[in-house]
């Protein structure tokens, strides 16, 4: 059974740089894709980008500028950065196994997900 | 960018049966996964009409589409299926698009 539980700070300071590990069990990290994807408090989902065990990445043009994302295959993490976190980056960050088809997406599972406030 | 949108909220009494829509231009060409999110939880899986049925979801839960709609059915409804209820969709040139969400209550 796969499981993913994301960690990091609960708080950031307006400006400062969010950090936040994912840590995978059951299944390589090396086999699929893998995805973060965020809620703000009382909003929808927002995907925010992919990354493959190859360093391959995507993100969402909407927080392009600021992202990045990253791997460790001997740990079975991967990582996500957003830098410059303003109150509006206040959310629920998720990260998810990415499973691909023809011309389609989806994710399965999720990780239960951590609060990241940003305030001062 | 590709869109899809669904009502805010849909209600129903228990055991009958709800159906949640999610429009989108020509999402009848496109697959189409739905999200079931229970209050301080995370997303799962409910339906993707790519693969089999994600593992231990009932039958109760189906979907269809059709041009511009899908639809997410869930029958014989129980109040344990009260949840926000997401739909999903790769797009070519947005990639990854989440509809706004559907609050699902159980009269």
């Amino acid at each position: 059974q796969v499981q993913l539980q994301e960690s990091g700070p609960g708080l950031v300071k307006p400006s400062e740089t969010l950090s936040l590990t994912c840590a995978v069990s059951g299944a390589s990290i090396s086999s699929y894709y893998w995805s973060w994807i965020r809620q703000p408090p009382g909003k929808g989902l927002e995907w925010i980008g992919f990354i493959y065990y190859t360093g391959s990445t995507k993100y969402n043009p909407s927080l392009k500028s600021r992202v990045a994302m990253s791997l460790d295959t001997s740990k079975e993490q991967f990582y996500l950065e957003l830098t410059s976190v303003t109150a509006a980056d206040t959310a629920v960050y998720y990260c998810a196994r990415e499973r691909r088809g023809w011309d389609t997406k989806w994710f399965d599972p999720w990780g239960p997900g951590t609060l990241v406030t940003v305030s001062s | 960018s590709y869109v899809v949108t669904q009502p805010p909220s849909v209600s129903v009494a228990p055991g009958q049966t709800a159906t949640i829509s999610c429009g989108g231009n020509n999402i009848g060409s496109k697959t189409v996964s739905w999200y079931q999110q229970k209050p301080g939880q995370a997303p799962l899986l409910v339906f993707s009409d790519y693969g089999d049925r994600p593992s231990g979801i009932p039958e109760r839960f189906s979907g269809s589409k059709s041009g511009n709609t899908a639809t997410l059915t869930i029958s014989r409804v129980d109040s344990g299926d009260e949840a926000d209820l997401y739909c999903q969709v790769w797009d070519s040139t947005s990639d990854v698009v989440f509809g706004g969400g559907t609050k699902l209550t159980v009269l």
